[in-house]
């Protein structure tokens, strides 16, 4: 079945170190998303790749990054300078620009010791 | 600047009592609203999209309407398996990279 595979479902982090949750699409999708969902909060947008090897940042950029290596492939590492990553992280994909619905994956959820 | 509001934050229902979830929206153009249910701890599941004013989708007990500047969601008759949160999202007709804006969402609890 094609979908959106997210990993690890939880985490759990130390203050200080880095963190990377992985996202896999067999959609063949052309654009990913990364977003952030806390209690109360509209989803905000981390990053975004339209393309392979292009990304750009959405909203809320400060203290992560990303790479688009591969077509099928986004992972988000959260870094240490993310002051408050406490956060249940989802991943999404899109067919293509004239297409407007994203697609999630099941997220993953981050807490910070 | 491009906004989503969601109401009512949380909604207690009785199983068979119908109600409407509201979803006001500004924005420089629309290029289509989007309705998603998410069950707890899991990702958002896509309903309907809406490109136009007085447009209508179904699906089950749920319909969705459009205005220029809201959507509602109307839940008939709401079963158990109903409760969740709905989600909200709007695609402005120039936003960068085709980017979704959501709304906070509402939850539903619909009581056997």
């Amino acid at each position: 079945d094609g979908g959106i595979t997210q990993s690890p479902k939880y985490l759990f982090r130390k203050e200080g170190q880095n963190v990377t949750l992985s996202c896999e699409q067999n959609l063949n999708h052309d654009a990913m998303y990364w977003y952030r969902q806390d209690p109360g909060q509209g989803l905000r947008l981390i990053y975004y790749s339209q393309i392979v090897n292009d990304f750009q940042k959405g909203d809320i950029a400060e203290g992560y990054s990303v790479s688009r290596e591969k077509k099928e492939s986004f992972p988000l590492t959260v870094t240490s300078a993310q002051k408050n990553p406490t956060a249940f992280y989802l991943c999404a994909s899109r067919q293509g620009p004239s297409t407007g619905e994203l697609f999630f994956g099941e997220g993953s959820r981050l807490t910070v010791l | 600047e491009d906004q989503v509001t969601q109401s009512p934050e949380a909604l207690r229902l009785q199983e068979g009592e119908s109600s409407s979830l509201n979803c006001s929206y500004t924005v420089s153009g629309l290029r289509g609203l989007f309705w998603y249910r998410q069950d707890p701890g899991k990702g958002p599941e896509f309903l309907f999209t809406l490109y136009s004013a007085g447009e209508e989708k179904e699906k089950e007990r749920l319909k969705a309407t459009l205005t220029k500047k809201e959507s509602f969601l109307h839940i008939t008759a709401p079963k158990p398996e109903d409760s969740a949160t709905y989600l909200c999202a709007v695609r402005p007709l120039k936003a960068a990279g085709n980017k979704l804006t959501f709304g906070g969402g509402t939850r539903v609890l619909v009581k056997p």
